[in-house]
C-alpha cells in the first residue's frame, strides 16, 4: 500500500509565478489536509478537503491560495503570483476519518 | 484556540539512556493526540496516536501517555539508539474539526 504522495519534491519558482502542489492520498483515503511549515517555525494547518468539497480553510491565506479535490486525480494546491514569504515546505497527509493522519515527504517551496 | 508546547526543544543523550519528551496543550478537550517523528529534510512519519479515553499506547520501546485533564502527554523512549535521532512532534486533534494543531517539536540527538 503507497502512502501518501506528493509532487513535486523540490519547486523553483521566480516571485509573481504560480506554483501547483500535488498530493495523491493513501488508498483508501478520502479526507486530505495541507499543512505548511515556514522556516524555523512549526506545522500550520491550511486547509482540510473531502472528495469535491472543502470542508475547514480556516488556515488558509485569503489571499492567491486555493486548493481543490477533484473527483478524479490528487489534490492540488495552488499558489497565485508567489512571494519569498511562501518559501516553505508543504505537506500534505490523508486518514480515513478522525482518526490517525499519514503524512507525505513535502514539497519544498523555494521563491527567488 | 489550542496551544501546544513541547519542553525541552532540544535534547542530548547518550546512547542507551531512558528518555522522556514532554507535550502540553492548552484545551483539555481534544479527540485524540498524535506523535510524529521528522527527520531532516523528510517528512513526518506517525509514532503513536492515543484517544482521548486512553491513558497510554505502546510500540516497542516508545511509550506515550495522555492526561487530559492537566493538558499533558509524554514520550518515553528506552534504550535510545543514534537511529532515534530525529525532531518528534505532538498534535492534538480537538473535539470539532480534523485539523492538528502542532508544538514546535523537541530535536533529540542520540550520541554513540
Amino acid at each position: 500500500n503507497a502512502g501518501v504522495m506528493q509532487n513535486p519534491r523540490h519547486l523553483v519558482r521566480r516571485r509573481g509565478q504560480e506554483a501547483r502542489l500535488r498530493c495523491s492520498p493513501m488508498k483508501g483515503h478520502s479526507h486530505v489536509y495541507w499543512y505548511r511549515q515556514l522556516p524555523e517555525e512549526g506545522l500550520k494547518f491550511m486547509v482540510y478537503l473531502q472528495k469535491e468539497n472543502i470542508i475547514d480553510e480556516s488556515g488558509m491565506p485569503k489571499e492567491r491560495f486555493s486548493a481543490e479535490f477533484p473527483k478524479e486525480g490528487p489534490s492540488i494546491l495552488r499558489i497565485q503570483q508567489v512571494v519569498r514569504g511562501d518559501s516553505a515546505a508543504y505537506f500534505c497527509a490523508s486518514s480515513t476519518g478522525r482518526d490517525e493522519q499519514y503524512f507525505g515527504p513535502g514539497t519544498r517551496l523555494t521563491v527567488t | 484556540k489550542q496551544e501546544v508546547t513541547q519542553i525541552p526543544a532540544a535534547l542530548s543523550v547518550p546512547e542507551g539512556e531512558n528518555l522522556v519528551l514532554n507535550c502540553s496543550f492548552t484545551d483539555s478537550a481534544i479527540y485524540n493526540l498524535q506523535w510524529f517523528r521528522q527527520d531532516p529534510g523528510k517528512g513526518l512519519t506517525s509514532l503513536l496516536l492515543i484517544q482521548s479515553s486512553q491513558r497510554e499506547q505502546t510500540s516497542g520501546r516508545l511509550n506515550a501517555s495522555l492526561d487530559k485533564s492537566s493538558g499533558r502527554s509524554t514520550l518515553y523512549i528506552a534504550a535510545s539508539q543514534p537511529g532515534d535521532s530525529a525532531t518528534y512532534l505532538c498534535a492534538v486533534m480537538g473535539n470539532a474539526g480534523n485539523m492538528l494543531t502542532f508544538g514546535g517539536g523537541t530535536r533529540l540527538m542520540v550520541k554513540p
